[in-house]
């Protein structure tokens, strides 16, 4: 049972523009959410996380927006940069349990185009 | 600080056979996590070991075991290998964040091939 859901599994975006990566989650025990980009032959790298106590965190370029009803976050990257191309993994942890092991979508692969 | 690191990077094995993989965390992390990464089933873990100790395990069989030395480096093991373990296994350690969350950051993996 996947607990964790990225249902595009492409993107493409214009260099410059917006891109937005969503994940939704089904377990609501969750309350630690984490961003990770992976380049081919390469273990996935930390972009940017979010506690379940904020509905938004900011770092540079990155933006995570978390909307607990709807059990729902998304990454925005504003401007897009080919460098950003890769593949991105939404994560999920339920840290009040005393559990940090990560819940994974099964990644949405973006393309920047420049 | 040097990042995680994983070796060895590749490794081809026949079934039947076991197969030994190391993880050294980024110094001063104590918490080593294995997660296994297939087509198929995307990133699953597989266990998480603190202070030499297994804290929490995922869904996984028992040919799949892991230890930790007192040095915070780990190593997991998977015996009596079949074709359907053939995965990139990627090791994270963790850092402990103000509030107890915990950021983990991954190694390059070790990509295993079982014919």
């Amino acid at each position: 049972d996947q607990q964790v859901k990225q249902n595009s599994p492409s993107l493409s975006v214009q260099e410059g523009r917006i891109s937005i990566l969503n994940c939704d989650y089904t377990n609501s025990m969750f309350d630690y959410f984490l961003w990770y980009k992976k380049y081919p032959a390469e273990g996935p790298t930390f972009l940017i996380s979010i506690s379940s106590i904020k509905d938004k965190n900011e770092d540079g370029r990155f933006t995570v927006f978390l909307n607990k009803s709807a059990k729902h976050l998304s990454l925005h990257i504003v401007p897009s940069q080919p460098g950003d191309s890769a593949v991105y993994f939404c994560a999920a942890s339920a840290e009040r349990t005393g559990a940090n092991n990560l819940f994974f979508g099964t990644g949405t692969r973006l393309t920047v185009i420049p | 600080k040097a990042g995680v690191t994983q070796t060895p990077r590749y490794l081809i094995k026949t079934r039947g056979q076991q197969v030994t993989l190391s993880c050294s965390p980024i110094s001063g992390h104590r918490s080593v996590s294995w997660y296994q990464q297939t087509p198929g089933q995307g990133l699953q873990f597989l266990f998480e070991y603190f202070s030499e100790t297994q804290r929490n395990k995922g869904n996984f069989p028992g040919r799949f075991s892991g230890r930790q030395f007192s040095n915070s480096r780990s190593e997991m093991n998977v015996s009596t290998l079949e074709l359907g373990d053939s995965a990139l296994y990627l090791c994270a350690s963790s850092l402990v964040l103000a509030g107890g969350l915990e950021t983990q950051y991954f190694g390059p993996g070790t990509r295993l091939l079982v014919l």
